[in-house]
């Protein structure tokens, strides 16, 4: 069975800083991988995936995310965030079907 | 509509009353997900079609559940009996299988409340 820990569930961070999302799953079989942002009382959006070939992924707005097969993780990052960033992020693993993890909150700092 | 539509997108039910939920995949789209996303918690897996097939339902927490599909489009998930606990976003995803993953199209979501 496949499974997705966040590792944190809130994480503040000023305007226009950098910041990272930490993701982390576990799977004894290959699987797809993707960030997924909720905006408040929107459905989600897919924002990046991987499926194979570069570890270093690039998603919308400006995000990306590395998968590191050795450390199971998929970190999402941003080098600069804006106001507008602000959402629960959801990292999901895939084999049949997604697996979500439980979110975190970004709140930006004016 | 370009994406996936859900009805109602609120919902309050009395305990004990059965409520049904709409969901309009994108068209053409053969596959269709049904999630339960509680307060502060990720989306869980409920149910999941392929056209009018229901390919996996592990997800459905108890036999109040039930999820439909008849014709291959338009999924209507119907709860029995609604608890409190049922209280939840009730979210909907379609996705056209191709080679590039299962990149799934997700609506806006039902929101239930159960008083």
């Amino acid at each position: 069975a496949q499974s997705v820990t966040q590792l944190d569930s809130q994480v503040p961070v000023f305007e226009e800083a950098p910041v990272e999302l930490r993701c982390n799953y576990s799977s004894s079989v290959s699987v797809y991988l993707f960030w997924y942002v909720q905006y408040p009382n929107q459905g989600l959006q897919l924002l990046l995936k991987y499926l194979s070939g570069s570890t270093l992924v690039k998603g919308i707005n400006g995000f990306e995310a590395e998968f590191n097969k050795s450390q199971t993780s998929f970190h999402l990052r941003k080098p600069s965030v804006h106001i507008s960033d602000t959402a629960e992020y959801f990292c999901a693993v895939s084999v049949d079907k997604i697996i979500f993890g439980k979110g975190t909150r970004l709140h930006i700092l004016p | 509509g370009a994406g996936v539509s859900q009805s109602p997108r609120y919902k309050v039910a009395k305990r004990g009353q059965d409520v049904a939920l709409r969901c309009d995949p994108i068209s053409g789209h053969v596959s269709l997900f049904w999630y339960q996303q509680a307060l502060g918690q990720g989306p869980e897996f409920l149910t999941y079609f392929q056209n009018e097939a229901q390919l996996d339902k592990s997800g459905l927490p108890s036999d109040r559940f039930f999820a439909e599909r008849p014709e291959g489009s338009v999924s209507t998930l119907k709860i029995q009996r609604t608890q409190q606990e049922d209280s939840a976003v009730y979210l909907c995803a379609s996705s056209f299988e191709g080679e590039t993953g299962i990149e799934q199209f997700f609506g806006p979501g039902t929101r239930l409340t159960v008083l």
